[in-house]
């Protein structure tokens, strides 16, 4: 019954290759989020979708590409890693409802490591 | 630019203790906060969301208080536990709803 759930949790791979970062939330919320975590813990929003569009993207290199399939699902691709993505992703979702309600959830994280 | 910040960086607090950790941002205009918790390795949890309209929001031992004209926020702690130990985090968000979060608060209790 997992609410917002990431694969992998871990993730080695060398400078240079693709990969992606799955995130599935179960709560019928209707905007979903990445956010990295960078080595001094700092927390900063990456993207954000509504509903399958694109609403935010914070100065993200184009080498990161957000996808949606369907609202419940919000995958992440990065081509060519750099040895500076290495950080901790989290994906997190929020329901659309009344205003102030705008309750976040978060998966559990995906630690990426660049070598 | 909405900027977040919380103080102290880290804290600790023998068992039992009382304490108080403080979450300051810059733009009033905000429709909540919220408060997380995040254990080493781990995701973060959401301990509690204040909407601009309340004052305080409580759940068991924690206290959450808003004072948006000031621009500040606590995380009151009741009797504090070794299994209390984590870092705190504060957050507001944006016209889109997304998060600018603080650098968070480390707070250890000891036994």
């Amino acid at each position: 019954d997992t609410a917002v759930s990431q694969t992998p949790k871990y993730l080695v791979t060398q400078m240079g290759n693709d990969k992606s970062i799955k995130c599935e939330q179960n709560l019928g919320h209707d905007t979903m989020y990445w956010y990295k975590q960078d080595s001094k813990k700092f927390l900063k929003i990456m993207f954000s979708y509504n509903n399958k569009e694109l609403i935010i993207n914070e100065t993200v290199p184009n080498r990161f590409s957000p996808k949606s399939p369907d609202k419940a699902h919000l995958n992440l691709h990065i081509n060519s890693l750099e040895l500076g993505d290495s950080a901790v992703y989290f994906c997190a979702s929020s329901p659309r409802d009344r205003a102030g309600t705008n309750e976040q959830f978060f998966g559990p994280g995906t630690r990426l490591t660049v070598l | 630019k909405q900027e977040v910040t919380q103080i102290p960086a880290a804290l600790s607090v023998p068992e039992g203790e009382n304490l108080v950790l403080n979450c300051s941002f810059t733009d009033s205009a905000i429709y909540n906060l919220q408060w997380f918790r995040q254990d080493p390795g781990k995701g973060l949890t959401s301990l509690l969301l204040i909407q601009s309209s309340q004052r305080e929001q409580t759940s068991g031992r924690l206290n959450a208080s808003l004072d948006k004209s000031s621009g500040r926020s606590t995380l009151y702690i009741a009797a504090s536990q070794p299994g209390d130990s984590a870092t705190y985090l504060c957050a507001v968000p944006g016209s889109a709803r997304q998060l600018t979060f603080g650098s968070g608060t480390q707070l250890t209790v000891l036994p």
